[in-house]
């Protein structure tokens, strides 16, 4: 069936690393993909999305790459703050349905 | 300023009392949605509704019910047939589609001793 599955976490990085969150899909049909930040305590953000193969989602200096071919939608960021400390859900969207990831928390330095 | 409420922001129940978590929304979004999280767990979904007078079961609507009679609002009651009803409670909306961007709001956490 349809879902998504995304690195465990936890993951702990010093402000300036580069991030990649990993998380790959398994879908019939055309979904659209989507990044959540949770901020804690707080409700759910889009992030970012794509909503076909080969679209680049990005906002806030993160980024991630619909790529069909390897089934994958990886978050990535060239240098992390603090203030980026939160929990990221991938999500997938397709078939009148909608998939969440378990979510990888991140915790950033100084 | 558009948005989604979710009131009260934490709650505390007596086991065998029901308790209803409030949705609010003027975003004039068809669909509405409950989720449940739990500590260091994704997200699972309750009960949803695509219009007025309507909603689905989700993965885990035993032990939950849900209105939809405005199109605003999708209150949510925990009952005290649910067994672990101790979590974090999410409302989420979508514009259209069930497979489009998900709206939340700020969540109610919910106590129950």
């Amino acid at each position: 069936g349809d879902s998504v599955t995304q690195m465990e976490g936890p993951v702990t990085l010093s402000e300036e690393a580069f991030l990649t969150i990993n998380c790959t899909y398994t879908a019939t049909g055309y979904p659209s993909l989507f990044w959540y930040v949770q901020y804690p305590g707080e409700g759910l953000q889009l992030l970012l999305k794509a909503t076909k193969a080969d679209d680049k989602g990005s906002n806030k200096g993160f980024e991630a790459t619909y790529r069909k071919e390897t089934t994958s939608f990886h978050l990535e960021k060239g240098s992390v703050q603090v203030s980026d400390s939160a929990v990221y859900f991938c999500a997938l969207g397709v078939a009148n349905q909608f998939y969440f990831g378990t979510g990888t928390s991140l915790t950033v330095i100084p | 300023d558009g948005g989604i409420t979710q009131s009260p922001k934490y709650l505390f129940r007596k086991e065998g009392q029901n308790v209803t978590l409030s949705c609010e929304q003027n975003l004039n979004h068809d669909a509405m949605y409950w989720y449940r999280q739990d500590p260091g767990q994704g997200l699972r979904l309750i009960y949803y509704s695509q219009i007025v007078n309507d909603f689905q079961k989700g993965d885990i609507a035993e032990g939950y019910s849900v209105s939809r009679e405005k199109k605003e609002s999708f209150p949510l009651t925990v009952t005290s047939a649910q067994k672990n009803p101790t979590a974090f409670y999410l409302c989420a909306t979508t514009e259209g589609g069930l497979t489009d961007e998900q709206y939340f709001g700020p969540g109610t956490r919910l106590t129950v001793t």
